[in-house]
């Protein structure tokens, strides 16, 4: 079936390094969100991209849509405690509607 | 409502009783999800609803689960004769609708089942 696979599945980081986690889906997207979890929480949108090699930033992260719609990144400059928790990606195919596929998510640990 | 609301945010139960997790979804949006989450790992899909209709019911792990949803709104996932193995984070989300739309997720409810 259709699969998003994200790596890496853990990621420790000292406080003040760059974090990148990414996503790679086996059929074209037609769009992908990024979602955060906080350690005992839920899962939070952060933000969706639609178009082909779309780039949006917020703050110090940075999200990327692959040119072909079946990968994306997510890259966190200069770690802060607070971006600790698990980044999962999640992915809507594009032949047809319905659900989300998520990826396994990152979970990032910020040593400060 | 201003969030998605699950209720009960903990439930602790004995091997071989049914449970019933509800879950108030975002006024106006009319796509439903459920997801179930084990300590330390992934969202595994369960079921979701446009309006009332379960368009997609795949991830239902036995007919041990059961879910509903009336009048486009709240929505009631069952569990019978629960296992050890349901144990686990259960969690609702709603969005507008198919689609590219954000999900909202609620806080979850947390089973134990003992």
């Amino acid at each position: 079936g259709q699969q998003v696979m994200q790596i890496p599945q853990y990621q420790h980081v000292q406080e003040g390094e760059d974090f990148t986690t990414y996503c790679n889906s086996s059929t074209t997207l037609s769009n992908i969100q990024w979602y955060k979890q906080r350690p005992g929480g839920h899962p939070v949108f952060l933000i969706q991209l639609v178009k082909s090699g779309e780039v949006k930033k917020q703050k110090r992260l940075t999200f990327q849509f692959g040119e072909a719609k079946k990968n994306s990144s997510l890259h966190i400059t200069a770690t802060q405690t607070t971006d600790v928790g698990t980044y999962f990606c999640a992915g809507l195919p594009s032949d047809q509607g319905g659900k989300l596929i998520f990826g396994q998510g990152t979970e990032l640990s910020v040593k400060p | 409502g201003a969030g998605v609301s699950q209720s009960p945010s903990n439930k602790v139960t004995e091997k071989g009783k049914d449970v019933e997790l509800r879950c108030d979804p975002i006024s106006g949006h009319t796509a439903l999800y459920w997801y179930r989450q084990s300590l330390g790992q992934g969202l595994e899909f369960l079921i979701y609803f446009q309006g009332n209709s379960a368009p997609d019911k795949s991830g239902l792990p036995s007919d041990r689960f059961s879910a509903e949803r009336t009048g486009g709104s709240v929505s009631t996932l069952t569990i019978q004769r629960t296992q050890q193995e349901d144990s686990a984070v259960y969690l609702c989300a709603s969005s507008f609708g198919q689609g590219p739309y954000g999900y909202t997720f609620g806080s979850g409810t947390r089973l134990t089942v003992v």
